[in-house]
């Protein structure tokens, strides 16, 4: 089955201590990205990457790091979390439709940090 | 600032009623996309429309995308309770490494009463 997997899905830690939420997605997308949603925000850019060892910034990159050393993963790295990192993040991954890209999301990672 | 405002911000109808949901910016898109989430899951894309005054149908729903390709919207005819769920609007603006970026609406919260 065509899919984005995220792990985990649920995650309650504290200020400082890094943490990485994985994202692979077994569709061999080129392009891949990180969002995060927030209640009134909707649903803004982190961090993209169009291949492998190739990443750049989204809207909100600050506090955030990424790694793209093979096509399927493209895990999201908080080296020092914060409480204003706490959200949902999605990772998506996109295949070009002609004119047009469609994304596929993963299901979700909910952070909390305290 | 929303690059893309949808409107309303949250919604409630009875099985049966029909409803529309909006979404307007003052940029031009090159393609605009429609998806719906559903609680502890991401976003699904529903529909993308891509030519200034496309209309397309899936079912009961009916997609508008605006002559001057900035604005959208999405009727549902005869809504069911599995329609419940939040309706993101994202609008593609081209860039130059062809894959283009998409800016999020904030989304509009459908519930769908029996």
């Amino acid at each position: 089955e065509a899919q984005v997997t995220q792990n985990p899905r649920y995650l309650i830690t504290v200020t400082g201590k890094k943490l990485t939420v994985t994202c692979s997605q077994n569709m061999n997308h080129e392009y891949m990205s990180w969002y995060r949603q927030d209640p009134g925000l909707g649903l803004r850019q982190i961090y993209y990457s169009m291949n492998v060892e190739v990443t750049d910034k989204g809207d909100v990159p600050e506090g955030y790091k990424v790694s793209r050393k093979e096509k399927r993963n493209f895990p999201l790295i908080l080296e020092s979390p914060s409480p204003n990192q706490t959200s949902l993040y999605f990772c998506a991954s996109n295949i070009k439709r002609g004119a047009w890209n469609e994304q596929f999301f993963g299901p979700g990672t909910r952070l909390t940090v305290l | 600032t929303q690059l893309l405002e949808q409107s309303p911000q949250f919604l409630s109808i009875q099985e049966g009623e029909n409803l529309t949901v909006y979404c307007n910016s003052s940029s031009v898109f090159s393609s605009l996309q429609w998806y719906r989430q559903e609680p502890g899951e991401g976003p699904v894309l529903l529909v993308t429309v891509v030519t200034g005054g496309e209309v397309k149908k899936l079912k009961r729903l009916t997609f508008q995308f605006g002559d001057a390709r900035k604005d959208s919207s999405l009727h549902i005819t005869a809504a069911q309770p599995g329609d419940t769920g939040l309706y993101l609007c994202a609008g593609a603006i081209a860039t130059t490494d062809s894959w283009g970026k998409l800016q999020f609406g904030a989304g509009t919260q459908v519930v769908v009463t029996p």
